[in-house]
């Protein structure tokens, strides 16, 4: 069966400092893999995606995705966090052929000043 | 920019009522789906629904829940007697064609908050 790991369930970073956020996935075939932000109160917003070609992903808010299939990993990383990156962030994970995408546990980021 | 929208943001009901939970689809969508989230964990897939059908369930969505597009523009969640443990964020998606496929993503809307007392 298909699974989204987040091994990180809490991180703190300073403003400024770089980030980087673990999602391992299980899937046989090449997955379709997603990271979305969820500020508190909020939906989920999609910050990038990957479906084929380029492993390294460009998205929106200065964040970057790279799948390594190797590793079965796509990382989430941005180079300075801003304070108000503070977020949930979610990593999932689509199919082909199937309807329901399935989501990691999350990454609650905390910013400090 | 389009979006997906949903009322209410927050649902207050006792156990055992009936809820009804709407969304509004980006309009040119054609697939639809339900999420739960409950509290402080994990966003959990319930169904999608497509031609006017349920296409995928999850084993979470039993007998107790019911999808309808009444009209081209809402697509509802009903919950017919609600338990304690149905308390949670409720997330309605849409997407254009079959998601997954072909770089297809759905779009999420802000939620519904349903409180179970």
């Amino acid at each position: 069966a298909q699974s989204v790991t987040q091994p990180d369930i809490h991180i703190t970073v300073s403003e400024g400092a770089s980030l980087e956020l673990r999602c391992n996935y299980s899937y046989g075939a090449t997955p379709y893999l997603f990271w979305y932000v969820q500020s508190p109160g909020q939906g989920l917003q999609l910050l990038l995606k990957y479906f084929s070609g380029d492993t390294l992903v460009q998205g929106i808010k200065g964040f970057e995705a790279e799948f390594k299939r190797s590793q079965s990993s796509f990382n989430l990383r941005k180079p300075s966090v801003h304070w108000s990156d503070a977020a949930e962030y979610f990593c999932a994970v689509g199919t082909s052929g199937t309807y329901k995408y399935i989501f990691g546990t999350g990454t609650r980021l905390k910013v400090l000043a | 920019e389009p979006e997906v929208t949903q009322t209410p943001s927050h649902q207050v009901t006792q156990m055992g009522q009936e809820v009804i939970l709407r969304c509004v689809p980006i309009s040119n969508h054609l697939y639809f789906y339900w999420y739960r989230q409950i509290l402080g964990q994990k966003v959990e897939f319930l169904v999608s629904f497509y031609n006017n059908e349920i296409s995928e369930k999850s084993e979470i969505f039993d007998d107790q829940f019911s999808v309808e597009r009444p009209d081209g523009s809402n697509f509802t969640l009903k919950i017919r007697s609600t338990k304690l443990e149905d308390s949670a964020m409720y997330f309605c998606a849409s997407s254009p064609r079959l998601a997954g496929n072909f770089g297809n993503e759905q779009f999420f809307g802000p939620g519904t908050r349903l409180t179970v007392l």
